[in-house]
């Protein structure tokens, strides 16, 4: 069964950092495309970040572009997102992804999410 | 970059009507499109990409089509476990990979 489990979220204050971590299971990692997906309390999905199994191609939205890094370690089975200088419109629901492999950034399983919550 | 526009916003269905949810792309992105399901307080669920192809597992009473700017996802016959909010997202070419805004299936 695959499974994907986000950690990681808290509070943090404006210009703050934080690390998500996604840890998966029942597949093979290495194999697989995974992607960052957000939703802000009461909003809709956004696409964050994207990183391919070998991590050869990583993409980022504009709004998290030079601030969040994506990253994974297939020894771990793990996916990572780390993000500084931390704004209020980060605050949301980060989901991490895996991707179908078909199309760009179709995610068929998701984790339950994490929230970050940027907030003096 | 690509915008994604949905209709209605929102809608309020009897269980056992026909649903119909129409996205929109702001430029062509061919058969490039995925619809998700979403309920209060759950991650997304993926129910159909590349606009028309049903994912595993999904029931067959949903089913999308479409091709180049314009989009539709349609339940057959609204069940009790379907109110939800509906998402399209574009997978085309390079990203950004953008949802539309989403519509929310509520009880009439």
């Amino acid at each position: 069964e695959v499974q994907l489990v986000e950690s990681g979220g808290g509070l943090v204050k404006p210009g703050g950092s934080l690390r998500l971590s996604c840890a998966a299971s029942g597949f093979t990692f290495s194999s697989y495309t995974l992607n960052w997906v957000r939703q802000a309390p009461g909003k809709g999905l956004e696409w964050v970040s994207s990183i391919s199994g070998s991590s050869s191609y990583i993409y980022y939205a504009d709004s998290v572009k030079g601030r969040f890094t994506i990253s994974r370690d297939n020894a771990k089975n793990s996916l990572y997102l780390q993000m500084n200088s931390l704004r209020a419109e980060d605050t949301a629901v980060y989901y991490c992804a895996r991707d179908l492999g078909i199309l760009g950034a179709t995610s068929d399983y998701w984790g339950q999410g994490t929230l970050v919550t940027v907030s003096s | 970059d690509i915008q994604m526009t949905q209709s209605p916003s929102s809608l309020s269905a009897s269980v056992g009507d026909r649903v119909t949810i129409t996205c929109r792309a702001s430029q062509s992105i061919t058969s490039y499109l995925n619809w998700y399901q979403q309920k209060p307080g759950k991650a997304p669920k993926l129910l159909i990409y590349a606009a028309s192809s049903l994912q595993s597992g999904v029931p067959s009473r949903f089913s999308g089509s479409g091709s180049g700017t314009d989009f539709t996802l349609t339940i057959s016959s609204l069940q009790p476990e379907d109110f939800a909010t509906y998402y399209c997202q574009q997978s085309y070419s390079t990203p950004p990979f953008t949802f539309g805004p989403g519509t929310k299936v509520d009880i009439k």
